[in-house]
């Protein structure tokens, strides 16, 4: 079956580091995307990855090992507004996106 | 990044009404357009994946009759929830996709159906 697993919440301290990861098992592979969700809005697109690696993009950053069917998002020099829930999502071979259930990111001054 | 323009944001209707959502891509042509639900702290559920011109493929679980999804045009799809129940109260989000080599699907505001 389809799968994807990501912490279900994480707290950390501002101005800190974090890295949340997600691993995911589907029916091929087209891609692995980060959303940021606050409370009460719609997604919005932080990161894709579909080759091996780092990408990076300001204070976050995306990894990629497909492999082994594995992502993380890290967060640099964390703010407060940076609280929200990331979610991971793997793109199938029919482009389908397979959603992880989010984690939620408590920051903390 | 292009623009997904969903309406209402926020919307109440008593319950054995029907509720209409609409979905605009605004600067781009989307071939697909994805409908989702969301509960309280849970992640985003699939409803249905509707193609331009054509009907749409609802997930398993998802009454078809109840949730109408239209999509006309290139740049506009509906979702009419129909004889809305309490237990329809959600979040719902809608997001679209240009042509096949497009990777990313851009998201609306989402829409906050509460069913009294």
């Amino acid at each position: 079956g389809q799968n994807i697993d990501q912490p279900t919440e994480m707290t950390a301290t501002e101005g800190a580091i974090v890295q949340i990861n997600c691993t995911y098992q589907t029916s091929g592979f087209n891609g692995l995307f980060w959303y940021q969700q606050h409370a009460g809005e719609a997604p919005t697109f932080l990161s894709y990855n579909v080759l091996d690696g780092l990408e990076e993009k300001g204070r976050f950053s995306s990894f990629l090992s497909r492999s082994k069917g594995y992502s993380y998002l890290l967060l640099k020099e964390l703010q407060m507004k940076d609280s929200a829930s990331y979610l991971c999502a793997a793109s199938d071979s029919n482009y389908q996106l397979i959603w992880g259930a989010g984690t939620k990111l408590i920051i903390k001054p | 990044g292009a623009v997904v323009s969903q309406h209402p944001s926020r919307v109440i209707c008593k319950s054995g009404t029907s509720v209409k959502i609409e979905c605009r891509s605004l600067d781009f042509q989307a071939t697909t357009m994805f409908w989702y639900r969301q509960f309280p702290k849970q992640s985003l559920m699939l409803m249905a994946t509707s193609n331009e011109g054509s009907k749409a493929t609802y997930e398993q679980g998802v009454e078809k009759d109840k949730f109408l999804i239209n999509h006309a045009s290139l740049t506009l799809s509906t979702l009419t929830v129909t004889s809305a129940h309490p237990e329809d109260s959600s979040f719902y989000i809608c997001s679209a996709k240009g042509g096949e080599g497009d990777t990313e699907a851009f998201f609306g505001q989402g829409t906050r159906l509460t069913v009294v």
